[in-house]
């Protein structure tokens, strides 16, 4: 259980750039969630995959975000045309199947928007 | 809509002592989860505590424990013998039928030698 990692770790960019952030799950995870977390608040639900099916997205990503999860293991998280309230860390997560799995996250990468 | 509000930001124990987070939570499912999260400085989020909502029986991990009253849906966390190893962020979070787990705002817990 090599844990999960995330890619990069920090991420300083200018307005409107684009940006990708990668995800690695604990390998036998089938689960996989990306959040949002702000200075001072919690995690905030972005969208969840289960195996490689996108099955929940938030209402409050916009179009400018995408996710994807090919094959069911890594996954990314793009941000079109970043704008200064994207700057937050980009959290992920897995667990296993079943409601009371706890979920295991990385370390996060920070976006800084310039 | 489901909610997790934690209304202490933040809480201050002296080492070996005991201290309570506060959360409370709304959700129209009858079928539910909650857990207890910390998050120290720069550093993953690590589980500390999970009870279904099903179980009467208070959810117990060494030195945490809850308290669940699932009719006033109030989940508090009790640290007994508090360690500076303690200090961190502690989120309360909510799982239902949607996939989505929902957490609180978080509590900073300070551990005082």
């Amino acid at each position: 259980d090599t844990g999960v990692s995330q890619d990069p770790r920090h991420k300083i960019t200018k307005r409107g750039q684009n940006v990708t952030f990668r995800c690695d799950p604990i390998s036998e995870h089938n689960r996989l969630y990306w959040y949002r977390q702000t200075l001072g608040q919690g995690p905030e639900f972005l969208t969840y995959f289960q195996n490689e099916a996108q099955l929940e997205k938030s209402r409050l990503l916009s179009d400018r975000f995408s996710a994807e999860r090919p094959k069911g293991s890594f996954s990314t998280l793009e941000i079109q045309r970043t704008e200064q309230g994207d700057s937050a860390m980009y959290l992920c997560a897995s667990s296993s199947l079943g409601p009371n799995q706890p979920q295991h996250f990385g370390d996060g990468t920070r976006l800084s928007i310039l | 809509a489901q909610t997790v509000t934690q209304s202490q930001p933040e809480m201050s124990v002296q080492e070996a002592e005991t201290v309570t987070l506060s959360c409370t939570y709304d959700t129209s499912e009858s079928d539910y989860y909650l857990f207890w999260y910390k998050q120290p400085p720069s550093r993953q989020m690590i589980l500390v505590i999970r009870q279904e909502a099903y179980k009467q029986q208070n959810a117990t991990e060494n030195r945490f424990s809850v308290n669940f009253q699932k009719a006033a849906k109030s989940f508090s966390l009790k640290i007994s013998d508090s360690q500076l190893g303690d200090a961190a962020m502690y989120f309360c979070a909510c799982y239902s039928g949607t996939y989505k787990y929902i957490f609180g705002t978080g509590t900073r817990l300070k551990v005082l030698a």
